[in-house]
């Protein structure tokens, strides 16, 4: 298993404002992916991160919005640029664990968005 | 691209069985994964099958029919902390996941 920290927890921000997300797991992972939760939805696939190299982004997000870091094997950064009130969401961060199945992802408790 | 269908909601009584049907269509994938999330919390893993046939972990189970592109979730002996969101979702080999819609199971006494 895996157990990972997220923070903030959650956070009111202004229209226009970025935000940077940490989140940090106590064991060295390969590949970290950033989803994102909007209200009652489901939970849609960001980026996924490796460590040394660029993030990859999935259709529909883009770096110049979601810059993401990873500077080691066990923390990466999501950072929310030049926020608007459609950017409130739960932001989760995840990983595979050591040894487990490629189906099974832990999620951190996710950081929760409000944009005014 | 890939696309997944579940039922947006399910209501049963304590002690009953609910099975939740996943359709999906994709080009390929590596297995099919089942999720829990209780309001305002993380997403977390039930089930995954990477072959045809049934899994079962305790009061859970969960089926796969590639032939079918058709899995589901079994829900045993349901009590009321069941009472959650559950989403099915594809994995690739990498281990990314794409996820359904949800299906919201409430359970009454």
């Amino acid at each position: 298993s895996a157990v990972i920290s997220q923070k903030p927890s959650r956070d009111i921000c202004q229209r226009g404002t970025s935000l940077t997300i940490q989140c940090q797991v106590d064991s060295q992972v390969t590949m970290m992916f950033w989803y994102r939760q909007q209200p009652g939805q489901s939970l849609t696939l960001i980026a996924t991160a490796n460590q040394g190299s660029e993030a990859t982004y999935e259709s529909g997000f883009v770096i110049d919005k979601f810059p993401i870091s990873r500077p080691n094997l066990t923390f990466s950064t999501l950072t929310v640029s030049n926020m608007s009130p459609e950017d409130s969401s739960i932001y989760l961060c995840s990983v595979g664990g050591v040894g487990s199945s490629t189906g099974e992802l832990f999620f951190g408790e996710g950081s929760r968005l409000t944009v005014l | 691209g890939q696309s997944l269908e579940q039922p947006s909601e399910v209501t049963a009584v304590e002690g009953a069985i609910v099975q939740i049907n996943c359709t999906y269509q994709t080009s390929g994938f590596y297995g099919l994964s089942w999720y829990q999330q209780h309001d305002g919390g993380a997403p977390t893993f039930l089930s995954y099958n990477a072959l045809d046939g049934l899994e079962e972990t305790g009061r859970f189970s969960s089926f796969l029919s590639r032939s079918d592109s058709y899995g589901y979730l079994l829900l045993q002996e349901l009590q009321m902390k069941d009472s959650a969101s559950y989403f099915c979702a594809l994995s690739d080999s990498w281990g990314k996941l794409q996820f359904g819609a949800g299906t919201q199971v409430v359970v009454t006494p």
